[in-house]
């Protein structure tokens, strides 16, 4: 079983929608990243946090540390927001070491 | 210009074979890392140096040996490669080690091996 979950593991949309992925972990984390995984294969880093909420455009990541549930959000998606969409956590002492969700597969459909 | 580079893209070999994948980074970044992502999608991490240093190694086979010449580059050598060895690796750095830096990924290498 893996430390990390993310729901769902699929999800598919209409363009417009407004679109939340979750991720959970086990334990207490000093940082989360989201990671987006275009269809091409090339991965970019969309968020680092450890507390509170970011927004870049038109995503916005949020985290609660007591409950130790991120969030991503995407509003107004749009086709090209289709990728898959992965969650990373640093464990308190681990150092540079990431341990990663399984992903989410977004399709999103004009 | 690339930020980090990865050559060669995609690799197809036989199995037993010894093959190296390069890693390059333009960002002046201390830290690096290789992951390997199956056939699942899933990414775990492979190896991580700081500056030259090997700072993590996780349980991976010792026919897996990563060489950073400097702290731009970091390699990845594979001996006798196996079927399970399929899979695409990435590359990737941050500014620092410690994993609260945003890390920058390379394009990923696909190998597979016959």
């Amino acid at each position: 079983k893996n430390e990390v979950e993310q729901s769902p593991q699929n999800l598919t949309a209409q363009e417009g929608e407004f679109i939340t992925i979750n991720c959970s972990y086990s334990v207490g984390i000093s940082a989360l990243h989201w990671l987006q995984q275009h269809p091409g294969g090339g991965i970019v880093s969309l968020f680092m946090l450890s507390s509170g909420k970011k927004k870049h455009g038109r995503l916005i990541a949020t985290i609660n540390i007591q409950e130790k549930h991120s969030s991503l959000h995407i509003t107004a998606s749009h086709p090209r927001d289709s990728a898959v969409y992965i969650c990373a956590v640093r464990w308190g002492t681990s150092g540079s070491r990431l341990t990663f969700g399984e992903g989410t597969q977004l399709t999103v459909n004009p | 210009d690339t930020a980090v580079s990865q050559t060669p893209k995609y690799l197809v070999t036989q199995m037993g074979n010894d093959k190296s994948i390069k890693c390059e980074q333009n960002l002046g970044h201390d830290t690096m890392y290789w992951y390997k992502q199956d056939s699942k999608k899933f990414l775990k991490i492979m190896f991580s140096y700081n500056n030259k240093e090997l700072i993590i190694n996780e349980t991976v086979p010792n026919r897996f040996s990563p060489k950073s010449p400097d702290k731009a580059h970091l390699n990845l050598h594979i001996n006798s490669l196996e079927l399970g060895d399929s899979a695409v690796y990435f590359c990737a750095s941050s500014l620092r080690t410690g994993g609260t830096d945003t890390q920058y990924f390379g394009p990923g290498t696909r190998l597979t091996v016959l």
